[in-house]
């Protein structure tokens, strides 16, 4: 079993819907929660980083982390075409330690 | 202009041949990391290092090597010891002890 899962998608949503997005973990050691955006051919790009548990919001962007459920989520709101990409969870035990990555889910906004 | 640089785009390799690829970075970030992405799959870890002169193996070390040499320099080479390394390879920095991961624009290994 992976440590980091997520579904690999794709999700299809017409453009103005809410995208949802999420991950489960298995290791109860992890504190720091990253979601990052992957283009086609690109590298990856940091969207939001949050600490333990809690929500953070990010214009569109809102990242929800239950540690409880080892569970974290994206949210992103009024989804336009050029959100389609790949979104990428990470997580890392400590500062300095290295990340763990789920598959990536693909997401494709429709106009 | 800030950030990270990685060298070739595009890089193709005939199978028994070495090949580096090269990771610049100008954001005086300590620690510097090489993932490999496979179609379809998240990044796996091939190696890190967190100062210069030391690194550490990841989860797929085997048949890759890099140094660290300078602060601002981390090449990854491919031997011909992988098996299979065909594949996308991204190259990220971090400070230390901050946690986020900032990632290069990755380079695309093809084995002819």
């Amino acid at each position: 079993q992976k440590e980091v899962e997520q579904d690999p998608g794709p999700l299809s949503v017409p453009e103005g819907a809410i995208v949802s997005l999420n991950c489960t973990y298995s290791n109860s050691a992890f504190q720091y929660f990253m979601w990052y955006r992957q283009y086609s051919r690109k590298g990856p790009e940091l969207l939001m980083y949050t600490y333990s548990s809690g929500n953070k919001e990010d214009g569109r962007f809102t990242a929800q982390v239950d540690k409880s459920s080892k569970y974290i989520s994206l949210f992103i709101r009024d989804s336009q075409p050029s959100d389609s990409a790949t979104y990428l969870c990470a997580m890392r035990k400590d500062a300095g330690n290295k990340l763990t990555f789920g598959g990536g889910t693909r997401v494709l906004v429709k106009p | 202009d800030g950030g990270i640089t990685q060298s070739p785009k595009y890089l193709f390799r005939k199978e028994g041949q070495n090949v580096t690829l090269s990771c610049e970075q100008n954001l005086n970030h300590d620690a510097m990391y090489w993932y490999r992405q496979d179609p379809g799959q998240g990044l796996r870890l091939i190696y890190y290092s967190q100062i210069v002169n030391d690194f550490q193996k990841g989860d797929i070390a085997e048949g890759y090597s890099v140094s660290r040499e300078k602060k601002e320099s981390f090449p990854l080479t491919v031997t011909s010891a992988q098996k299979n390394p065909t594949a996308f390879y991204l190259c990220a920095t971090s400070r230390v002890p901050d946690t986020e991961a900032f990632f290069g624009q990755g380079t695309r290994l093809t084995v002819v």
